[in-house]
């Protein structure tokens, strides 16, 4: 399957700032990538869909202002956290594939994002 | 909104012994698939089953889906410490595209 990097695999930062999440496909050209949000002890959230050269679309209750998307590779896809505050803190983490119905999502390692 | 409640939550269980967890969905579905995600990493798939399909196997997992009772079970044979892990469900639905939609996972322990 699709190999799926994430950088930083942990961040910590203050609260007002701003951290940048990348999600690579190593060995995959991605048209689509998703971004999903997990809490301790739930269950994965999708927040987006990327999409290669186009504008994401974002599931509804999730702020596009406030995690901005970018999708300008088919290689790369962006998660900014703008304004970062606590209740952002978070694991995020990216997926590929999933191209058509019946294709499996590879997903990347995840990023832990602590806000103080 | 979440499409898949499983159960059970929680799973505590002797190496050895069969791991078996549930989900079940709301809407009609595509297809239904099965990931594994160790603490604090990213999931790893472990298996896809179409709607039209009843029963699939891959190695020590046994997965079943029953469409008039939207549900699917994931049975784990002989489980090992390894096996550690929490496993989720997520459901493809046509209308939606290709889109997972999660169930809210088991976590499962196998005791050495």
């Amino acid at each position: 399957g699709a190999v799926v990097s994430q950088h930083p695999s942990r961040v910590i930062c203050k609260s007002g700032t701003s951290v940048k999440i990348e999600c690579r496909s190593l060995d995959f050209q991605a048209t689509t990538m998703f971004w999903y949000r997990q809490f301790p002890k739930q269950s994965l959230m999708l927040m987006a869909t990327s999409n290669e050269g186009s504008k994401a679309t974002y599931e509804q209750g999730v702020e596009k202002d406030k995690f901005l998307i970018n999708h300008a590779s088919l290689t790369l896809s962006t998660l900014t956290v703008t304004s970062a505050h606590p209740e952002d803190s978070s694991f995020y983490i990216c997926s590929t594939g999933g191209g058509h119905l019946e294709e499996t999502q590879y997903f990347g390692p995840g990023t832990r994002l602590l806000v103080l | 909104s979440q499409q898949g409640e499983e159960d059970p939550q929680a799973l505590s269980i002797q190496e050895g012994e069969n791991a078996t967890m549930n989900c079940s969905y709301k809407t009609s579905i595509n297809n239904l698939q099965w990931y594994r995600q160790n603490s604090g990493r990213g999931l790893v798939h472990l298996i896809l089953i179409r709607s039209n399909e009843r029963e699939k196997h891959s190695g020590r997992l046994r997965v079943t889906l029953d469409t008039s009772k939207k549900s699917s079970s994931l049975l784990i044979t002989a489980s090992r410490a390894a096996d550690t892990a929490s496993y989720f469900c997520a459901t493809v639905i046509k209308a939606a595209g290709n889109k997972l939609t999660f169930g809210g996972g088991t976590r499962v322990l196998v005791k050495p």
